[in-house]
């Protein structure tokens, strides 16, 4: 079974300033997809980034992007310009491809941006 | 917009008590996931079904069953509720070809066990 690992389970952020959230993860595989998730307080889970296993570009959206180490199991999400709205738990996510497609969670991060 | 909907936001049940929590999603999704959410341990996966009356054991099915007669709904059954189910349960569900879009949740339903 893969496992996911966020080693900071509390992050405070400035509003402007950048913040990095850790991930690593332990998995015998190379096919693979990776994830992460935001849940705002009291809201629904939703996708911010992901990033297939075999692109060695890291993902960008926006304001969010990842640094992807793919031999060190490494899969960090950067979150630039923090803005008050990115208060939220962060859940970094493996699927395995090649044993079905549910998605392993680590056991998140909680961000607060203040003002 | 995918929709992924579960029928109660908030729910209290006694213990003993069977409870069904119901999720239903609108965009012809093959694969559909149950997972417990507990401060501290992040998403648990209960129960998930890759198609109609299928069903898979996730890491933590004992206490659980599920039921999925449609391919729209996939159901969890606590057969005999007790405290320590109290929980965030989230429903989630995915394309099979389209993997690499992750899944698509619900907006959790939060039960009580008194």
């Amino acid at each position: 079974a893969q496992t996911v690992t966020q080693s900071q389970p509390e992050m405070s952020v400035q509003e402007a300033e950048t913040v990095t959230l850790s991930c690593t993860y332990d998995t015998s595989e190379n096919n693979y997809y990776l994830f992460w998730y935001k849940q705002p307080p009291s809201r629904q889970m939703i996708l911010v980034i992901r990033q297939e296993a075999y692109k060695q570009q890291n993902a960008t959206e926006n304001r969010f992007s990842v640094n992807f180490q793919k031999a060190a199991k490494s899969f960090s999400l950067k979150i630039s310009d923090s803005q008050l709205g990115d208060t939220a738990m962060y859940f970094c996510a493996f699927m395995n491809l090649n044993s079905g497609y549910a998605l392993n969670f680590g056991k998140g991060t909680s961000l607060l941006v203040t003002p | 917009d995918v929709k992924v909907t579960q029928s109660s936001r908030y729910l209290v049940k006694r213990t003993g008590e069977k409870v069904f929590l119901e999720c239903v999603q609108d965009m012809d999704h093959e694969n559909m996931f149950w997972y417990r959410q507990d401060p501290g341990l992040g998403l648990r996966l209960i129960y998930f079904s890759y198609d109609v009356k299928m069903k898979e054991k996730g890491d933590i099915p004992e206490g659980y069953s599920v039921s999925r007669e449609k391919k729209e709904r996939f159901s969890l059954i606590l057969e005999s509720a007790s405290t320590n189910q109290t929980s965030m349960y989230l429903c989630a569900s995915s394309f099979s070809r389209g993997q690499g879009f992750g899944a698509f949740f619900g907006q959790g339903t939060r039960l009580t066990v008194v």
